[in-house]
């Protein structure tokens, strides 16, 4: 079973600035099943991106994913001030601590 | 459109059962898997199981195998999840979500608040 750890654990940003978040798998295991959500408080968690790089419907472009192997990442460009939220990555049946990205 | 309608919430005691259920909306209910996720107060999402609608196959985490079950009605377009032997560790937000692409996540429901208290 693939175990998911993420980093940072927060990340604390202006809006308008750049965000990198990292997650790693404890073994390789491709990128296709690899995705990243974004969870709010009060809200069920959105889907950003599947399949290691695909953008869900209506998701803006700011947001892409990368990597492969054992190491993916997701970056946001230009934060806006909805961005601030909780994102965790998926890899099949398993989740990744999370990153939180707040208002610095 | 596409919509996860989940039951309301629910408070059992410790070493109860409890059932939840997942109505789908506009799609083909049958082309798409679906997966149960919790998050219990404060703490990050976690896998419970998912159900293949089309066969009723499912498969569920290491951590709650023999605790939880999963079936489907594909009349009613209704996934149910039950859970048995509650635990207060088991209080969480429990969501449905249909399996898309690649096993991403891609409609939610709203969740539902599962309370264990004696």
């Amino acid at each position: 079973e693939i175990v998911l750890t993420q980093s940072p654990g927060t990340l604390s940003l202006s809006p308008g600035e750049g965000a990198t978040l990292s997650c790693r798998a404890s073994h390789r295991g491709g990128a296709n099943y690899l995705a990243w959500y974004q969870h709010k408080p009060g809200q069920s968690p959105r889907l950003l991106i599947h399949s290691g790089s695909k953008r869900a419907a209506g998701i803006p472009d700011r947001f892409s994913g990368g990597g492969s192997g054992t190491d993916f990442t997701l970056a946001i460009t230009r934060l806006e001030p909805e961005d601030f939220a909780v994102y965790y990555c998926q890899y099949w049946g398993t989740f990744g601590p999370g990153t939180k990205v707040e208002v610095k | 459109q596409v919509r996860l309608e989940q039951s309301g919430a629910e408070v059992r005691k410790p070493g109860a059962s409890v059932k939840l259920s997942c109505r789908a909306f506009g799609y083909s209910f049958t082309t798409y898997g679906v997966a149960w996720v919790r998050q219990a107060p404060g703490q990050g999402l976690e896998w419970m199981g998912r159900i293949t609608t089309h066969t009723g196959d499912t498969d569920s985490a290491q951590s709650l195998q023999g605790r939880v079950s999963m079936t489907v009605d594909t009349s009613t377009r209704t996934v149910n999840m039950n859970l048995k032997n509650l635990t207060s560790d088991d209080t969480a937000i429990y969501y449905c979500a249909r399996v898309g692409e690649n096993y991403g996540l891609d409609v939610w429901g709203r969740g539902t608040t599962v309370t264990v208290s004696s």
